[in-house]
């Protein structure tokens, strides 16, 4: 299966610690997204990348957040001095990148649980 | 006012019956309208994109969009079991000089009973 995977699939950290989740969007797709879902909403959108390039962010994404995508492939989100309001599904997808973004891809999510 | 608004259920049918799922939007903007699929634990699964106002079909399943009234609806024809999940309204104003993000409904969660 090539689909988007994210690393690791469930994590569970103490208030203010860091953490960083992996994720490795499907090949050669140029476009990837970081969304974040709590119980009973929608995922809402936090960064996206075309290749290495950071194109978009959202007022959602403090300064304690960061995302990186090196070298245009694979994508960290880090989260810095966790917050129990930071307890959510991290999602990452990936488009091929045409004209516009019509076709995400999601993987299956990294749930964090801040205590 | 949310920019979407979808009805979050729950929704239980039989086995067989029609399915209509809505969804309203303020901005007018949007372009490009999306449905996904969302199992439990999982991540959401494109299932329908349509531009534009019309009508499309792909199976079982068929959305329609009235930029007129900013209302969306995807309908499930001889729905099934394996249907029962959260369905979630998506739309973008991508290319019309606004942002590239998709603006999620917070999904309305449907189980088809046997």
């Amino acid at each position: 299966d090539t689909g988007v995977s994210q690393n690791p699939r469930h994590k569970i950290t103490k208030r203010g610690q860091n953490v960083t989740f992996r994720c490795d969007p499907i090949s050669e797709h140029n476009r990837l997204y970081w969304y974040r879902q709590t119980l009973g909403q929608g995922p809402e959108f936090l960064t996206y990348f075309q290749n290495e390039a950071q194109l978009e962010k959202s007022r959602l994404l403090s300064d304690r957040f960061s995302a990186e995508r090196p070298k245009g492939s694979f994508s960290t989100l880090e989260i810095q001095r966790t917050e129990q309001g930071d307890s959510a599904m991290y999602l990452c997808a990936s488009s091929p990148g045409g004209a516009v973004n019509e076709k995400l891809f999601f993987g299956s999510g990294t749930q964090l649980s801040v205590l | 006012q949310k920019e979407v608004e979808q009805d979050p259920g729950p929704l239980s049918v039989p086995e067989g019956a029609i399915v209509s799922l809505n969804c309203t939007y303020s901005n007018s903007a949007f372009q490009y309208f999306m449905w996904y699929r969302q199992y439990s634990r999982k991540g959401p699964e494109l299932l329908m994109y349509t531009y534009s106002s019309g009508n499309k079909e792909d199976g079982r399943f068929t959305a329609q969009v009235d930029k007129s009234s900013k209302y969306i609806s995807l309908f499930i024809r001889d729905s099934q079991p394996s249907d029962s999940a959260t369905y979630l309204c998506a739309m973008s104003a991508a290319g019309q000089g606004g942002s590239e993000k998709l603006v999620f409904g917070k999904g309305t969660k449907l189980t088809v009973n046997p």
